[in-house]
């Protein structure tokens, strides 16, 4: 069971925008700031978006973070087909006193 | 451009330990604003965390693995290395090395991961 909860899976289609939701509590996302993962099959992850809102270089101003309170949303606008990977989010967490919490990952499907 | 790269055995029995190596090549493992990460991702599940060291020794663990791991450093080889004993067939996973970056742009995040090597345990 992972610490900070995310939806299985969901999908859209081309050109849809679509959001990923993560729950967390006071100890990680309602205290410190959100970081998102994209993962394409059989290679490492890749950090998409940093500080909850911040997009490394190189990555599509369609993707963009948000946080409020204990939850935490990515969304994907104007969809593509190479948008289908596993996202992550991830925060520091006051329990673990470390910052790997992650979580369960969500399928996205471009129908 | 900073690369990481693991080495370590793909096979380990049940009860061993496991051992790997991250060296990390174009950028030095004493820059003071990174932490070096072991993350691992059994097949088909999420990410967990297993710890990380800084390049003073400094180590950081899990809690749910702290009994089982050590994590050390060797700067003068640029690298860093993880052990994890008394594995069993829910330690099989593939295990990344990372960059966390604690204090520099990306601030609290993971930045850079290496390609990653499956380890599997089993008899």
């Amino acid at each position: 069971q992972s610490v900070l909860i995310q939806p299985p899976s969901v999908s859209g289609t081309p050109g849809q925008r679509v959001t990923i939701s993560c729950s967390g509590s006071s100890s990680n996302i309602g205290s410190h700031s959100v970081n998102w993962y994209q993962q394409f099959p059989g290679t490492a992850p890749k950090l998409l978006i940093y500080s909850t809102n911040q997009r490394p270089s190189g990555v599509p101003d369609r993707f963009s973070g948000s946080k409020s309170g204990t939850s935490a949303s990515l969304a994907i606008s104007g969809l593509q087909s190479e948008d289908e990977a596993d996202y992550y989010c991830a925060a520091w967490d006051d329990r673990m006193n470390g910052p790997g919490v992650f979580g369960g990952g969500t399928k996205l499907t471009v129908l | 451009q900073v690369q990481l790269q693991e080495s370590g055995p793909g096979l380990v029995k049940p009860s061993q330990t496991l051992s790997l190596t991250c060296t990390v090549s174009g950028g030095s493992i004493r820059s003071g604003d990174y932490h070096w990460s072991w993350i691992r991702q059994p097949p088909g599940k999420g990410l967990e965390w297993i710890g990380y060291i800084y390049y003073s020794g400094n180590t950081y663990y899990n809690p749910s693995l702290k009994s089982r791991v050590t994590i050390s450093v060797n700067t003068s080889k640029n690298q860093f290395s993880l052990k994890l004993n008394s594995v069993t067939a829910a330690d099989t996973a593939v295990y990344y090395c990372v960059r966390f970056d604690s204090s520099g742009y990306y601030h609290d995040a993971f930045d850079i991961w290496g390609q990653g090597t499956m380890v599997t345990v089993s008899s």
